[in-house]
């Protein structure tokens, strides 16, 4: 039973255009969430993460989006880069422990 | 200098055979997790540990057995290794009333 779903396996953006990336919870009790960007051989490197009381939250070129009603979040990069390009996971702060989704390989284009 | 690091990156070996991997944090950090890759790039939860105490084995079965000998430190063993266990697998920390996990670079365990 997959509590984060990631339902777009990847997604290819023109450099300078904005990527939109989903993901979908079932679980209203989560109190967290995280973005994580993965690189090939490399671990997962945190990016952004938002709490259940904020609807919104941004660093720099990255923006998180929490619609809790529809559990679902969303991550906006832009403008989008070469050097995005990797396996973005939605995870959730469950207890001791994160639950991820199964990722969406962006391709951003030069 | 390293948050987290894990030892070996590579891991190729026979069926039937024992091995560990090693990781450690330098971050201070209270809670260690083990993650399991598996071929559909699915991160999935093992073990985590908190002040050395094990948390959670989320149904991993028992020729896994990871050992905290310090809130630092947390290794895996794997016993009778099977074609099954071929992942990549990666040692994360995190603090208590914690935001972000960090994670290793990963161990690519490959049984053949």
């Amino acid at each position: 039973d997959q509590q984060v779903k990631q339902n777009s396996p990847s997604l290819s953006v023109q450099e300078g255009r904005i990527s939109i990336l989903n993901c979908d919870y079932t679980n209203s009790m989560f109190d967290y969430f995280l973005w994580y960007k993965k690189y090939p051989a490399e671990g997962p490197t945190f990016l952004i993460s938002i709490s259940s009381i904020k609807d919104k939250n941004e660093d720099g070129r990255f923006t998180v989006f929490l619609n809790k009603s529809a559990k679902h979040l969303s991550l906006h990069i832009v403008p989008s880069q070469p050097g995005d390009s990797a396996v973005y996971f939605c995870a959730a702060r469950g207890t001791y422990k994160y639950i991820f989704g199964t990722g969406t390989r962006l391709k951003v284009l030069a | 200098d390293t948050a987290v690091s894990q030892t070996p990156k590579y891991l190729v070996t026979q069926m039937g055979n024992d091995k560990s991997i090693k990781c450690e944090q330098n971050l201070g950090h209270d809670t260690m997790y083990w993650y399991k890759q598996d071929s559909k790039k699915f991160l999935k939860i093992m073990f985590s540990y908190n002040n050395k105490e094990l948390i959670i084995n989320e149904t991993v079965p028992n020729r896994f057995s990871p050992k905290s000998p310090d809130k630092a430190h947390l290794n895996l063993h794997i016993n009778s290794l099977e074609l099954g266990d071929s992942a990549v697998y990666f040692c994360a920390s995190s603090q208590v009333g914690f935001t972000e996990a960090f994670f290793g670079q990963g161990t690519r365990l490959t049984v053949v």
